[in-house]
Protein backbone atom coordinates (compact mmCIF):
# COMPACT_ATOMS: atom_id res chain seq x y z
CA UNK A 1 0.00 0.00 0.00
CA UNK A 2 1.34 3.57 -1.07
CA UNK A 3 2.03 5.38 1.80
CA UNK A 4 2.78 9.61 2.03
CA UNK A 5 3.36 11.36 5.39
CA UNK A 6 4.32 14.90 5.35
CA UNK A 7 5.80 16.48 8.77
CA UNK A 8 7.49 19.52 9.24
CA UNK A 9 4.29 22.12 9.43
CA UNK A 10 4.30 25.15 11.80
CA UNK A 11 4.00 28.65 12.52
CA UNK A 12 6.86 30.86 11.57
CA UNK A 13 6.86 34.36 11.00
CA UNK A 14 7.67 36.29 7.87
CA UNK A 15 11.06 36.30 6.47
CA UNK A 16 11.36 32.75 8.24
CA UNK A 17 12.50 29.40 6.99
CA UNK A 18 10.91 26.03 7.61
CA UNK A 19 11.71 22.33 6.13
CA UNK A 20 8.82 20.03 5.39
CA UNK A 21 9.43 16.31 4.53
CA UNK A 22 7.94 13.45 3.03
CA UNK A 23 8.23 10.03 4.29
CA UNK A 24 7.06 7.68 1.42
CA UNK A 25 6.68 3.30 1.68
CA UNK A 26 4.81 1.13 -0.20
CA UNK A 27 6.26 1.46 -4.21
CA UNK A 28 9.91 1.87 -5.52
CA UNK A 29 10.74 5.40 -4.75
CA UNK A 30 13.46 5.88 -6.89
CA UNK A 31 11.52 5.45 -9.96
CA UNK A 32 8.90 8.35 -9.50
CA UNK A 33 8.78 11.58 -9.85
CA UNK A 34 7.99 13.69 -6.55
CA UNK A 35 5.65 17.22 -6.79
CA UNK A 36 4.57 19.47 -3.93
CA UNK A 37 1.11 20.82 -4.12
CA UNK A 38 -0.13 23.56 -1.55
CA UNK A 39 -3.60 24.47 -0.75
CA UNK A 40 -4.50 27.63 1.27
CA UNK A 41 -7.17 27.91 3.38
CA UNK A 42 -10.36 27.68 1.41
CA UNK A 43 -9.01 28.54 -1.53
CA UNK A 44 -7.90 25.97 -4.48
CA UNK A 45 -4.76 23.67 -5.10
CA UNK A 46 -1.54 25.51 -6.39
CA UNK A 47 1.65 23.26 -7.54
CA UNK A 48 5.00 23.98 -5.84
CA UNK A 49 7.44 22.55 -7.03
CA UNK A 50 8.50 18.61 -8.66
CA UNK A 51 11.77 16.79 -8.92
CA UNK A 52 12.46 13.58 -11.15
CA UNK A 53 13.16 10.40 -10.07
CA UNK A 54 16.93 10.79 -9.78
CA UNK A 55 16.90 13.57 -8.19
CA UNK A 56 18.81 15.71 -11.33
CA UNK A 57 16.02 17.85 -12.68
CA UNK A 58 13.88 20.13 -10.50
CA UNK A 59 11.00 22.76 -11.18
CA UNK A 60 9.19 25.24 -9.87
CA UNK A 61 6.18 27.77 -9.68
CA UNK A 62 7.08 30.94 -10.45
CA UNK A 63 5.39 31.89 -7.20
CA UNK A 64 7.96 30.15 -4.96
CA UNK A 65 11.45 29.87 -7.39
CA UNK A 66 14.26 31.39 -5.92
CA UNK A 67 12.82 31.11 -2.75
CA UNK A 68 11.63 27.29 -1.89
CA UNK A 69 14.12 23.91 -2.93
CA UNK A 70 12.99 20.55 -3.40
CA UNK A 71 15.47 17.92 -2.96
CA UNK A 72 15.08 13.91 -2.09
CA UNK A 73 17.22 11.08 -0.06
CA UNK A 74 16.41 7.68 -2.47
CA UNK A 75 18.13 5.89 0.56
CA UNK A 76 15.68 7.19 2.58
CA UNK A 77 12.67 7.40 0.74
CA UNK A 78 11.97 11.01 1.81
CA UNK A 79 11.35 14.13 -0.09
CA UNK A 80 12.08 17.56 1.17
CA UNK A 81 10.88 21.40 0.71
CA UNK A 82 13.07 23.57 2.15
CA UNK A 83 10.81 27.21 2.33
CA UNK A 84 13.07 30.12 3.34
CA UNK A 85 12.26 33.85 3.24
CA UNK A 86 8.10 33.02 3.81
CA UNK A 87 5.47 35.34 3.14
CA UNK A 88 1.78 35.03 4.63
CA UNK A 89 0.97 34.13 0.79
CA UNK A 90 2.55 30.70 1.85
CA UNK A 91 0.18 30.20 4.29
CA UNK A 92 -1.35 26.67 3.55
CA UNK A 93 -1.87 23.08 3.54
CA UNK A 94 1.35 21.63 1.93
CA UNK A 95 0.90 17.99 0.32
CA UNK A 96 3.35 15.96 -1.09
CA UNK A 97 2.12 13.79 -4.14
CA UNK A 98 3.37 10.68 -6.04
CA UNK A 99 4.20 10.86 -9.95
CA UNK A 100 2.27 8.48 -12.19
CA UNK A 101 5.51 8.11 -13.95
CA UNK A 102 5.73 8.57 -17.95
CA UNK A 103 6.92 11.72 -17.92
CA UNK A 104 3.17 13.02 -18.19
CA UNK A 105 3.17 14.68 -14.49
CA UNK A 106 -0.39 13.96 -13.19
CA UNK A 107 -0.74 12.34 -9.09
CA UNK A 108 -2.08 9.36 -8.40
CA UNK A 109 -1.71 9.22 -4.60
CA UNK A 110 -1.40 11.63 -1.90
CA UNK A 111 -0.57 12.53 1.82
CA UNK A 112 -2.89 14.39 4.07
CA UNK A 113 -1.03 17.32 4.55
CA UNK A 114 0.72 19.29 6.91
CA UNK A 115 -0.08 22.94 8.08
CA UNK A 116 2.19 25.93 7.25
CA UNK A 117 1.21 29.27 8.69
CA UNK A 118 3.23 32.35 8.51
CA UNK A 119 2.16 35.23 10.65
CA UNK A 120 3.64 37.49 12.95
CA UNK B 1 1.84 32.34 -16.71
CA UNK B 2 -0.36 30.11 -18.16
CA UNK B 3 -3.70 29.43 -16.87
CA UNK B 4 -6.67 27.02 -16.71
CA UNK B 5 -10.35 28.17 -16.35
CA UNK B 6 -12.79 26.84 -14.13
CA UNK B 7 -16.93 28.41 -13.47
CA UNK B 8 -16.51 28.36 -9.60
CA UNK B 9 -19.57 26.46 -9.48
CA UNK B 10 -22.48 23.72 -10.63
CA UNK B 11 -25.68 22.36 -9.29
CA UNK B 12 -28.05 19.60 -10.39
CA UNK B 13 -30.48 17.64 -9.55
CA UNK B 14 -29.63 14.27 -8.26
CA UNK B 15 -29.98 11.47 -11.20
CA UNK B 16 -28.94 14.57 -13.38
CA UNK B 17 -25.99 15.49 -16.00
CA UNK B 18 -23.36 17.61 -14.77
CA UNK B 19 -20.74 19.03 -17.02
CA UNK B 20 -17.66 21.00 -15.72
CA UNK B 21 -15.65 22.46 -18.12
CA UNK B 22 -12.09 23.70 -18.25
CA UNK B 23 -10.25 26.27 -21.12
CA UNK B 24 -6.25 26.75 -21.52
CA UNK B 25 -4.17 27.74 -24.55
CA UNK B 26 -2.26 24.65 -23.98
CA UNK B 27 -5.12 21.86 -24.00
CA UNK B 28 -5.05 20.99 -27.51
CA UNK B 29 -1.28 19.88 -27.00
CA UNK B 30 -1.18 18.61 -23.20
CA UNK B 31 -3.71 15.93 -21.52
CA UNK B 32 -6.29 16.95 -18.92
CA UNK B 33 -6.11 15.47 -16.00
CA UNK B 34 -9.58 15.60 -13.15
CA UNK B 35 -9.28 15.64 -9.45
CA UNK B 36 -12.11 15.46 -7.11
CA UNK B 37 -11.95 16.92 -3.15
CA UNK B 38 -14.42 16.36 -0.65
CA UNK B 39 -13.68 18.33 2.53
CA UNK B 40 -11.15 17.57 4.97
CA UNK B 41 -9.50 14.81 2.29
CA UNK B 42 -6.88 14.80 -0.12
CA UNK B 43 -7.66 15.40 -4.06
CA UNK B 44 -8.44 11.61 -5.70
CA UNK B 45 -7.80 11.43 -9.33
CA UNK B 46 -11.31 10.63 -11.68
CA UNK B 47 -9.74 11.24 -15.68
CA UNK B 48 -6.93 11.16 -16.59
CA UNK B 49 -5.11 11.38 -20.15
CA UNK B 50 -8.56 13.28 -20.90
CA UNK B 51 -10.37 10.66 -20.75
CA UNK B 52 -9.25 7.74 -19.20
CA UNK B 53 -11.11 6.64 -16.07
CA UNK B 54 -8.76 5.23 -13.00
CA UNK B 55 -10.00 1.79 -11.55
CA UNK B 56 -12.39 2.33 -8.65
CA UNK B 57 -13.81 5.35 -10.26
CA UNK B 58 -17.45 4.71 -11.15
CA UNK B 59 -18.46 4.61 -14.76
CA UNK B 60 -20.62 7.45 -14.43
CA UNK B 61 -17.35 9.70 -14.83
CA UNK B 62 -16.42 10.68 -17.80
CA UNK B 63 -14.20 13.05 -19.78
CA UNK B 64 -13.91 14.54 -23.39
CA UNK B 65 -11.44 16.89 -25.21
CA UNK B 66 -12.36 19.39 -27.81
CA UNK B 67 -10.03 22.38 -29.15
CA UNK B 68 -9.21 24.65 -25.75
CA UNK B 69 -11.85 23.02 -23.29
CA UNK B 70 -11.61 19.61 -21.63
CA UNK B 71 -15.05 18.63 -19.97
CA UNK B 72 -15.79 16.64 -17.01
CA UNK B 73 -19.04 14.88 -17.58
CA UNK B 74 -20.67 12.97 -14.04
CA UNK B 75 -23.85 11.03 -15.49
CA UNK B 76 -27.10 10.16 -12.97
CA UNK B 77 -24.94 12.73 -10.37
CA UNK B 78 -25.27 11.02 -6.13
CA UNK B 79 -25.42 12.99 -3.55
CA UNK B 80 -21.84 11.57 -3.02
CA UNK B 81 -20.45 13.43 -5.86
CA UNK B 82 -20.86 16.95 -4.16
CA UNK B 83 -17.50 18.23 -3.66
CA UNK B 84 -14.74 20.35 -5.38
CA UNK B 85 -13.49 19.40 -9.05
CA UNK B 86 -10.25 20.80 -10.33
CA UNK B 87 -8.99 20.20 -13.65
CA UNK B 88 -4.59 20.04 -14.00
CA UNK B 89 -2.67 19.97 -16.77
CA UNK B 90 1.17 21.41 -17.95
CA UNK B 91 2.16 24.39 -19.74
CA UNK B 92 3.08 24.06 -23.33
CA UNK B 93 6.86 22.89 -22.21
CA UNK B 94 5.28 20.40 -20.36
CA UNK B 95 7.49 21.00 -17.17
CA UNK B 96 4.88 23.11 -14.96
CA UNK B 97 2.16 22.07 -13.68
CA UNK B 98 -0.91 23.87 -13.69
CA UNK B 99 -4.66 23.63 -11.99
CA UNK B 100 -7.62 25.32 -12.51
CA UNK B 101 -9.20 27.28 -9.64
CA UNK B 102 -11.96 24.60 -9.04
CA UNK B 103 -15.35 24.26 -8.99
CA UNK B 104 -18.07 23.41 -6.22
CA UNK B 105 -20.69 20.85 -7.83
CA UNK B 106 -23.58 21.19 -5.29
CA UNK B 107 -26.05 18.26 -5.61
CA UNK B 108 -29.39 20.06 -4.83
Amino acid sequence: EVQLVESGGGVVQPGGSLRLSCAASGFTFDDYAMHWVRQAPGKGLEWVSLISGDGGSTYYADSVKGRFTISRDNSKNSLYLQMNSLRTEDTALYYCAKDTGGGMYYFDYWGQGTLVTVSS
Amino acid sequence: SYELTQPPSVSVSPGQTARITCSGDALPKQYAYWYQQKPGQAPVLVIYKDSERPSGIPERFSGSSSGTTVTLTISGVQAEDEADYYCQSADSSGTHVVFGGGTKLTVL
